[in-house]
């Protein structure tokens, strides 16, 4: 079983909607939790950094940790077709510098 | 702030030859410096992590003396990939961080390797 599981999508919607992203992981010791946006052919680009339980909200997005359940979420709202990318979840440890990935989930906004 | 440069953004080599990929830290001091690559549709892998001054460690499975890594200062780290074969055709992406207790990692926008 990898550590972070992402679905690949693609998640289709269209502009205006609210968009639900989400991750589960296995491991306990995973502290510090990140949202990462890339565009095709492109590095990712850091949208939203959190540590440990809680809500974390930057303009039209925000970002869930559930320690209890190892499962995390971006909401954007008012979706853009400018969001439309790869968004990558990505977690580590206390400590640990090294990033575990998931999969990343491409959207896809709709005019 | 926090903008990671790579160059060059995409080469194409022979097969047996060396590239070199530069990652540089803009407008911040990078205490360590990550290696990823990427394959289509699949997620970032890291390769290696790198801590200036010192030498880089590598994550399993990762041949260190194919993929050399140097560190040399705050700003700039190297990634050389020696020997190219047509399967060491990727993205790779390097990463930076601040240090200090910052745990957030800044992205380069990745360097598409083609070994003809």
């Amino acid at each position: 079983q990898k550590e972070v599981e992402q679905d690949p999508g693609p998640l289709s919607v269209p502009e205006g909607a609210i968009v639900s992203l989400n991750c589960t992981y296995s491991n306990s010791a995973f502290q510090y939790f990140m949202w990462y946006r890339q565009y095709s052919r492109k590095g990712p680009e850091l949208l939203m950094y959190t540590y440990s339980s809680g809500n974390k909200e930057d303009g039209r997005f925000t970002a869930q940790v559930d320690k209890s359940s190892k499962y995390i979420s971006l909401f954007i709202r008012d979706s853009q077709p400018s969001d439309s990318a790869t968004y990558l979840c990505a977690m580590s440890a206390a400590g640990g510098y090294a990033l575990n990935f998931g999969k990343g989930t491409s959207l896809l906004v709709t005019p | 702030g926090a903008v990671v440069s790579q160059h060059p953004s995409r080469v194409i080599c022979k097969s047996g030859t060396s590239v070199k990929i530069e990652c540089r830290s803009l407008d911040f001091q990078a205490t360590t410096m990550f290696w990823y690559r990427q394959f289509p549709k699949k997620s970032l892998m890291l390769m290696a992590t790198s801590n200036e001054g010192s030498k880089a460690t590598y994550e399993q499975g990762v041949e260190k003396d194919k993929f050399l890594i140097n560190h040399a200062s705050l700003t700039l780290s190297t990634l050389t990939v020696t020997s190219a074969h047509p399967e060491d055709s990727s993205f790779y992406i390097c990463s930076a961080r601040e240090g200090g207790g910052y745990y957030e990692q800044y992205f380069g926008p990745g360097t598409r390797l083609t070994v003809t």
